[in-house]
Protein backbone atom coordinates (compact mmCIF):
# COMPACT_ATOMS: atom_id res chain seq x y z
CA UNK A 1 0.00 0.00 0.00
CA UNK A 2 1.67 3.61 -1.07
CA UNK A 3 1.78 5.59 1.59
CA UNK A 4 3.53 8.17 3.82
CA UNK A 5 4.38 7.48 7.51
CA UNK A 6 5.30 9.61 10.77
CA UNK A 7 6.38 8.56 14.16
CA UNK A 8 5.24 9.38 17.02
CA UNK A 9 1.95 10.17 16.32
CA UNK A 10 1.27 12.01 19.58
CA UNK A 11 4.06 13.37 21.76
CA UNK A 12 4.62 15.81 24.57
CA UNK A 13 7.84 17.45 25.73
CA UNK A 14 9.82 19.60 27.45
CA UNK A 15 11.79 22.68 25.99
CA UNK A 16 14.99 22.18 25.24
CA UNK A 17 14.51 18.70 25.21
CA UNK A 18 15.76 17.46 21.52
CA UNK A 19 13.37 15.24 19.74
CA UNK A 20 13.40 13.49 15.78
CA UNK A 21 9.86 12.82 13.90
CA UNK A 22 10.49 10.56 11.37
CA UNK A 23 8.22 10.30 7.75
CA UNK A 24 8.70 7.66 5.78
CA UNK A 25 7.16 7.25 2.34
CA UNK A 26 7.23 3.95 0.21
CA UNK A 27 6.35 5.85 -3.60
CA UNK A 28 9.67 6.43 -4.39
CA UNK A 29 8.93 9.95 -4.61
CA UNK A 30 11.36 12.56 -5.23
CA UNK A 31 9.85 15.53 -3.37
CA UNK A 32 9.05 15.74 0.27
CA UNK A 33 8.20 18.09 2.68
CA UNK A 34 7.33 19.01 6.48
CA UNK A 35 4.43 21.62 7.26
CA UNK A 36 2.72 22.68 10.18
CA UNK A 37 -0.78 23.31 10.99
CA UNK A 38 -1.86 25.84 13.63
CA UNK A 39 -5.22 27.34 14.11
CA UNK A 40 -6.44 30.23 12.01
CA UNK A 41 -3.03 29.50 9.95
CA UNK A 42 -3.34 26.98 7.71
CA UNK A 43 -0.72 24.61 6.14
CA UNK A 44 2.54 26.34 6.61
CA UNK A 45 6.04 25.04 4.70
CA UNK A 46 8.60 24.02 7.57
CA UNK A 47 11.48 22.79 5.25
CA UNK A 48 11.62 20.81 1.57
CA UNK A 49 14.09 18.50 -0.42
CA UNK A 50 14.08 17.77 -3.96
CA UNK A 51 16.13 15.01 -3.52
CA UNK A 52 18.92 12.93 -1.44
CA UNK A 53 21.30 15.47 -0.28
CA UNK A 54 18.93 18.15 -1.61
CA UNK A 55 16.71 20.30 1.04
CA UNK A 56 15.88 23.74 1.53
CA UNK A 57 14.00 26.58 3.68
CA UNK A 58 10.25 26.93 3.29
CA UNK A 59 8.16 29.85 5.00
CA UNK A 60 8.87 28.76 8.72
CA UNK A 61 12.46 26.90 9.24
CA UNK A 62 13.51 28.34 12.40
CA UNK A 63 14.26 26.41 15.05
CA UNK A 64 13.91 23.13 12.83
CA UNK A 65 16.02 21.09 10.90
CA UNK A 66 15.67 17.97 8.32
CA UNK A 67 18.15 15.46 6.43
CA UNK A 68 17.55 13.57 3.14
CA UNK A 69 20.27 10.78 3.50
CA UNK A 70 17.77 8.14 1.84
CA UNK A 71 15.15 8.68 -0.56
CA UNK A 72 12.46 7.53 1.45
CA UNK A 73 13.01 9.24 4.96
CA UNK A 74 13.19 13.07 5.81
CA UNK A 75 13.23 13.12 9.47
CA UNK A 76 12.31 16.51 11.16
CA UNK A 77 14.48 17.55 14.01
CA UNK A 78 14.02 19.76 16.58
CA UNK A 79 17.08 20.62 18.73
CA UNK A 80 15.57 22.48 21.15
CA UNK A 81 11.75 22.70 21.21
CA UNK A 82 10.28 25.91 22.64
CA UNK A 83 6.44 26.01 23.55
CA UNK A 84 5.74 27.90 20.17
CA UNK A 85 6.42 24.92 18.48
CA UNK A 86 3.70 23.18 19.75
CA UNK A 87 1.41 21.96 16.42
CA UNK A 88 0.40 19.38 14.22
CA UNK A 89 2.88 18.59 12.07
CA UNK A 90 3.11 16.74 8.99
CA UNK A 91 5.21 15.27 6.46
CA UNK A 92 4.27 15.00 2.46
CA UNK A 93 5.59 13.42 -0.68
CA UNK A 94 5.26 13.74 -4.35
CA UNK A 95 6.54 12.58 -7.49
CA UNK A 96 8.28 15.52 -9.27
CA UNK A 97 7.56 18.32 -11.35
CA UNK A 98 5.32 16.82 -14.85
CA UNK A 99 2.80 14.58 -15.63
CA UNK A 100 0.32 13.70 -12.90
CA UNK A 101 3.18 13.76 -10.18
CA UNK A 102 2.09 17.12 -9.00
CA UNK A 103 -0.53 15.02 -6.27
CA UNK A 104 0.75 15.64 -2.26
CA UNK A 105 0.40 12.32 -0.28
CA UNK A 106 0.61 13.17 3.02
CA UNK A 107 1.43 11.29 6.63
CA UNK A 108 -1.01 10.59 9.51
CA UNK A 109 0.09 13.73 10.97
CA UNK A 110 2.30 14.63 14.74
CA UNK A 111 1.15 16.11 17.47
CA UNK A 112 3.37 18.08 19.26
CA UNK A 113 3.16 19.53 22.55
CA UNK A 114 6.30 21.53 24.44
CA UNK A 115 5.45 22.49 27.70
CA UNK B 1 4.59 35.27 -2.29
CA UNK B 2 1.63 34.13 -2.57
CA UNK B 3 -1.84 35.26 -1.18
CA UNK B 4 -4.95 32.96 -1.07
CA UNK B 5 -8.09 34.12 0.11
CA UNK B 6 -11.19 31.44 1.01
CA UNK B 7 -13.64 31.86 3.13
CA UNK B 8 -13.42 30.75 6.80
CA UNK B 9 -16.61 28.88 7.30
CA UNK B 10 -19.34 27.88 5.34
CA UNK B 11 -22.73 25.72 6.09
CA UNK B 12 -24.77 23.72 3.76
CA UNK B 13 -27.83 21.72 4.05
CA UNK B 14 -27.27 17.88 3.47
CA UNK B 15 -28.41 16.74 -0.43
CA UNK B 16 -27.85 20.94 -1.52
CA UNK B 17 -24.91 22.43 -3.60
CA UNK B 18 -22.42 24.44 -2.01
CA UNK B 19 -19.73 26.44 -4.32
CA UNK B 20 -16.28 27.23 -1.91
CA UNK B 21 -14.23 30.01 -3.62
CA UNK B 22 -10.46 30.82 -3.76
CA UNK B 23 -8.91 34.21 -4.85
CA UNK B 24 -5.30 33.88 -5.69
CA UNK B 25 -2.09 36.06 -6.38
CA UNK B 26 0.91 34.61 -7.91
CA UNK B 27 4.02 35.34 -9.92
CA UNK B 28 4.54 32.43 -11.38
CA UNK B 29 0.90 30.51 -11.55
CA UNK B 30 1.55 26.64 -12.42
CA UNK B 31 -1.74 24.85 -11.11
CA UNK B 32 -3.95 24.99 -8.38
CA UNK B 33 -5.24 22.06 -5.97
CA UNK B 34 -7.77 21.33 -4.29
CA UNK B 35 -7.53 18.84 -0.81
CA UNK B 36 -10.09 17.66 1.89
CA UNK B 37 -9.49 17.75 5.77
CA UNK B 38 -11.50 15.91 8.13
CA UNK B 39 -10.28 17.07 11.80
CA UNK B 40 -7.46 15.87 13.28
CA UNK B 41 -6.28 13.87 9.66
CA UNK B 42 -3.99 15.04 7.27
CA UNK B 43 -5.46 16.48 3.93
CA UNK B 44 -6.17 14.20 1.14
CA UNK B 45 -6.37 15.20 -2.79
CA UNK B 46 -9.53 16.03 -4.65
CA UNK B 47 -8.68 18.08 -7.88
CA UNK B 48 -5.78 19.83 -9.79
CA UNK B 49 -6.90 22.49 -12.44
CA UNK B 50 -3.33 24.25 -14.41
CA UNK B 51 -5.87 25.24 -17.72
CA UNK B 52 -8.89 27.08 -17.55
CA UNK B 53 -12.60 25.49 -17.10
CA UNK B 54 -14.33 22.93 -15.10
CA UNK B 55 -12.34 20.14 -13.97
CA UNK B 56 -15.23 16.94 -12.74
CA UNK B 57 -14.79 14.15 -10.59
CA UNK B 58 -17.99 12.68 -9.42
CA UNK B 59 -20.05 14.26 -7.05
CA UNK B 60 -16.68 17.39 -7.27
CA UNK B 61 -15.97 19.72 -9.92
CA UNK B 62 -13.60 22.58 -9.27
CA UNK B 63 -13.33 25.40 -11.59
CA UNK B 64 -10.42 27.74 -12.25
CA UNK B 65 -9.84 31.35 -14.44
CA UNK B 66 -6.44 31.99 -14.45
CA UNK B 67 -7.33 35.63 -15.82
CA UNK B 68 -9.19 36.49 -12.74
CA UNK B 69 -6.78 34.44 -10.23
CA UNK B 70 -9.78 32.22 -9.08
CA UNK B 71 -11.47 29.31 -9.00
CA UNK B 72 -14.15 27.02 -7.40
CA UNK B 73 -14.76 23.59 -5.69
CA UNK B 74 -18.43 22.67 -6.25
CA UNK B 75 -19.82 20.13 -4.05
CA UNK B 76 -23.10 18.35 -5.73
CA UNK B 77 -25.65 16.47 -3.33
CA UNK B 78 -23.77 17.45 0.39
CA UNK B 79 -23.73 14.32 1.98
CA UNK B 80 -22.90 14.70 6.18
CA UNK B 81 -19.28 13.05 5.84
CA UNK B 82 -18.60 16.02 3.50
CA UNK B 83 -18.51 18.02 6.93
CA UNK B 84 -14.77 19.17 6.80
CA UNK B 85 -11.93 21.62 5.81
CA UNK B 86 -11.24 21.89 1.90
CA UNK B 87 -8.29 23.50 1.19
CA UNK B 88 -7.02 25.40 -1.38
CA UNK B 89 -3.75 25.11 -2.29
CA UNK B 90 -1.35 26.81 -5.48
CA UNK B 91 1.40 25.67 -7.45
CA UNK B 92 4.25 28.03 -8.23
CA UNK B 93 7.06 27.77 -10.42
CA UNK B 94 8.95 30.97 -9.96
CA UNK B 95 12.69 30.73 -8.44
CA UNK B 96 12.89 27.08 -10.18
CA UNK B 97 11.35 24.95 -7.28
CA UNK B 98 7.50 24.55 -7.85
CA UNK B 99 6.74 25.59 -4.28
CA UNK B 100 3.32 24.82 -3.14
CA UNK B 101 1.37 27.20 -0.71
CA UNK B 102 -1.76 26.27 0.96
CA UNK B 103 -4.88 28.52 1.97
CA UNK B 104 -5.89 28.73 5.57
CA UNK B 105 -8.93 26.42 4.51
CA UNK B 106 -12.72 26.89 4.47
CA UNK B 107 -14.85 24.50 7.35
CA UNK B 108 -17.71 23.66 5.78
CA UNK B 109 -20.41 22.10 7.91
CA UNK B 110 -23.39 20.11 6.48
CA UNK B 111 -26.47 20.23 8.52
CA UNK B 112 -29.85 17.58 7.83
Amino acid sequence: EAQVTQNPRYLITVTGKKLTVTCSQNMNHEYMSWYRQDPGLGLRQIYYSMNVEVTDKGDVPEGYKVSRKEKRNFPLILESPSPNQTSLYFCASWGGLAGTSYEQYFGPGTRLTVT
Amino acid sequence: GQNIDQPTEMTATEGAIVQINCTYQTSGFNGLFWYQQHAGEAPTFLSYNVLDGLEEKGRFSSFLSRSKGYSYLLLKELQMKDSASYLCAVRDRAGGYQKVTFGTGTKLQVIP
